[in-house]
């Protein structure tokens, strides 16, 4: 597609509920990453997939935290038994791979989760 | 990897050239310097990024001092929608990750 989408772009769901957020790259992109961002607050990365390699998933903040990619493109991040503190704007963006003048990711709009 | 100071806030006149300053002084040779914006309630988008040469755009214009240990991303004309937090970011050596830090929160006003 000519951005990144994602969808939901609003979840509400009680605490303790799993949920489901999805990432579609832009068309070729290569790489794609998850960062999230409560009220206020910066950019924290999450996930990070690029092509075939195994995702960096350093910034994972639990275990109830996952993503997949599949086939190279759409991804979904799963948070498992929602916590309050998990409520927070979830971004994903995408880019091409390269060296030197690397021209950065596109990100989308992101999915607002709010946890009650 | 390299660390960016931003002041953490600035105000600008409408029409008026916003100039944002940024700090790398530990940036190394071949690391560049990208500029990211987030206006409310959307995505960060992408502004401008360069090496060592001042870069021009659509967007802003990007000038970096020749001992590369600071930027500065200027607004030539800044509207009201310009109002955003403006991110600088140094891309590690060969690497596709960016690390947004605080940014600065940009105010135009009329």
């Amino acid at each position: 597609g000519a951005g990144v989408s994602q969808s939901p772009s609003n979840k509400v769901t009680e605490k303790g509920k799993d949920v489901e957020l999805r990432c579609d790259p832009i068309s070729g992109h290569t790489a794609l990453y998850w960062y999230r961002q409560s009220l206020g607050q910066g950019l924290e990365f999450l996930i990070y997939f690029q092509g075939n390699s195994a995702p960096d998933k350093s910034g994972l903040p639990s275990d109830r935290f996952s993503a997949e990619r599949t086939g190279g493109s759409v991804s979904t991040l799963t948070i498992q038994r929602t916590q309050q503190e998990d409520s927070a704007v979830y971004l994903c963006a995408s880019s091409l791979v390269g060296q030197g003048n690397w021209y950065g990711y596109t990100f989308g709009s992101g999915t607002r989760l709010t946890v009650v | 990897d390299a660390k960016t100071t931003q002041p953490p806030s600035m105000d600008c006149a409408e029409g008026r050239a916003a100039n944002l300053p940024c700090n790398h002084s530990t940036i190394s040779g071949n690391e560049y310097v990208y500029w990211y914006r987030q206006i409310h309630s959307q995505g960060p988008q992408y502004i401008i990024h360069g090496l060592k040469n001042n870069e021009t755009n659509e967007m802003a214009s990007l000038i970096i001092t020749e001992d590369r240990k600071s930027s500065t991303l200027i607004l030539p004309h800044a509207t009201l929608r310009d109002t955003a937090v403006y991110y600088c970011i140094v891309r590690p050596n060969a690497g596709n990750m960016l690390t947004f830090g605080g940014g600065t929160r940009l105010m135009v006003k009329p």
